[in-house]
């Protein structure tokens, strides 16, 4: 059964503070591995798509990677206005066009 | 507009009455999801629509739970005799669904949906 688990739940960095979020997966035949970024009252803003292990993503502050088993999120030099909720979700041969999505990273960034 | 649509943003409704729920794709998106954000818990699909293809009905969580899609555009998620339970964040996404490996979906805003 596909599966997606991301941590940790909740996380609170300094503003400048690097760091990353972590998605582990298990899925038959991965197609893709998706992030979003989820703000308060509103629906999840696309990020990033990986396909294959190796692959690297970077926009502004954020850059995604992939392996065969997790995704990592890594936030350099965090500001307040990166404050969300950060979900991963993964698409695989088995089901298709499904998205599994795990359960998300609480990101708050103080000034 | 140029992404997804949904209406109402909010909806409070009586236990046992029913609702429907209104979703626009972005344009040109022939692909048509539905997803349910409960707290604490993941997104979980509902129902999937490609073109005039039968839809997926196989996360829809029971009978009181249907969809449409009308003219291969706007979709209308329905709950019958809402239950408490079924207060969540109905989200609706879009994609090209065009045939190569991970289409990506645009999510709209959701429908926050309480049941008293």
């Amino acid at each position: 059964e596909d599966q997606v688990t991301q941590s940790p739940e909740a996380l609170r960095l300094q503003e400048g503070e690097s760091s990353s979020l972590n998605c582990s997966y298990t899925v038959s035949g991965l197609r893709g591995l998706f992030w979003y970024r989820q703000d308060p009252g509103k629906g999840p803003e696309f990020l990033f798509t990986l396909y294959s292990a190796g692959e690297e993503k970077e926009k502004e502050r954020l850059k995604a990677t992939l392996t065969k088993k997790e995704s990592f999120l890594h936030i350099t030099a965090p500001k307040p206005e990166d404050s969300a909720t950060y979900l991963c979700a993964v698409q695989g041969a088995s089901g298709t066009y499904k998205y599994i999505f795990g359960t998300g990273t609480r990101l708050k960034v103080l000034a | 507009g140029a992404g997804v649509s949904q209406s109402p943003s909010n909806k409070v409704t009586e236990k046992g009455k029913d609702v429907e729920l209104r979703c626009d794709p972005i344009s040109g998106h022939t692909a048509l999801y539905w997803y349910r954000q409960s707290l604490g818990q993941g997104l979980e699909f509902l129902i999937y629509f490609q073109g005039n293809s039968a839809p997926d009905k196989s996360g829809l969580p029971s009978d009181r739970f249907s969809a449409e899609r009308t003219g291969g555009s706007v979709s209308t998620l329905t709950i019958q005799r809402t239950q408490q339970e079924d207060s969540a964040v109905y989200l609706c996404a879009s994609s090209l669904a065009w045939r190569g490996p991970g289409e990506t979906q645009y999510f709209g805003p959701g429908t926050r949906l309480l049941v008293l």
